[in-house]
């Protein structure tokens, strides 16, 4: 399978802790890194692999895995988390890259 | 700081070409690998194509290969995109994006800031 389902939209109150889903077959052999954009800019990784930030990206966001979905969780969500989230990973030949659908996060 | 800025973008007619380039600072281009990355406005994001650190392997994704050809330049830390009988659905923002490998891994770590591509008549 080439393709990687993300829910379109969720909300979360601030401080509460938000999980984004990821679903797809090649996520069986492969991690899922995960972008964040907020509008009008260009996307900014914020995990990658099983569950690794890079420098600068606080500790409130987390990565997770389990058969074929992954998961994305901001614990203590901030308002400045609120962003379009999208999941990309490679596809089942591993010759590719995909990107999911893309999460909107509101934070309320 | 890592920097990376596309060039290229701009009007173009159904069915002719262009050629995106993409110049690289702030970190040893030829340690990694680079992608092309395109999102319509207010859509998502879509994965083009990927090269590995010395060109040795190139990925695209179905729906621009046999159309579209990445290339890169060490020497001059640059990244490339030809673009051929170019569509209206090819009408989009096109990122120059670094990854965290060698290889074509995915890991898309850091980005430009896009240039245009606008196709119409």
């Amino acid at each position: 399978s080439s393709e990687l389902t993300q829910d379109p939209a969720v909300s979360v109150a601030l401080g509460q802790t938000v999980r984004i889903t990821c679903q797809g077959d090649s996520l069986r052999r492969y991690y899922a890194n995960w972008c964040q954009q907020k509008p009008g800019q260009a996307p900014v990784l914020v995990i990658f692999g099983k569950d690794n930030r890079p420098s600068g990206i606080p500790d409130r966001f987390s990565g997770s895995s389990s058969g074929n979905t992954a998961s994305l969780t901001i614990t203590g969500a901030q308002a400045e988390d609120e962003a379009d989230y999208y999941c990309t990973s490679r596809d089942s030949s591993g010759n590719l890259v995909i990107f999911g659908g893309g999460t909107k996060v509101t934070v309320l | 700081e890592v920097q990376l800025v596309e060039s290229g973008g701009g009007l173009v007619q159904p069915g002719r070409s262009l050629r995106l380039s993409c110049t690289a600072s702030g970190f040893t281009f030829d340690d990694y690998a680079v992608h092309w990355v395109r999102q319509v406005p207010g859509k998502g994001l879509e994965w083009v194509s990927g090269i590995s650190w010395n060109g040795g392997t190139i990925a695209y994704a179905d729906s621009v290969r046999g159309r579209f050809t990445i290339s890169r330049d060490n020497a001059k830390n640059s990244l490339y995109l030809q673009m051929n009988s170019l569509r209206a659905e090819d009408t989009a923002l096109y990122y120059c994006v670094k990854d965290r490998m060698i290889a074509v891994a995915g890991v898309l770590e850091d980005w430009g800031q896009g240039t245009l591509v606008t196709v119409s008549s």
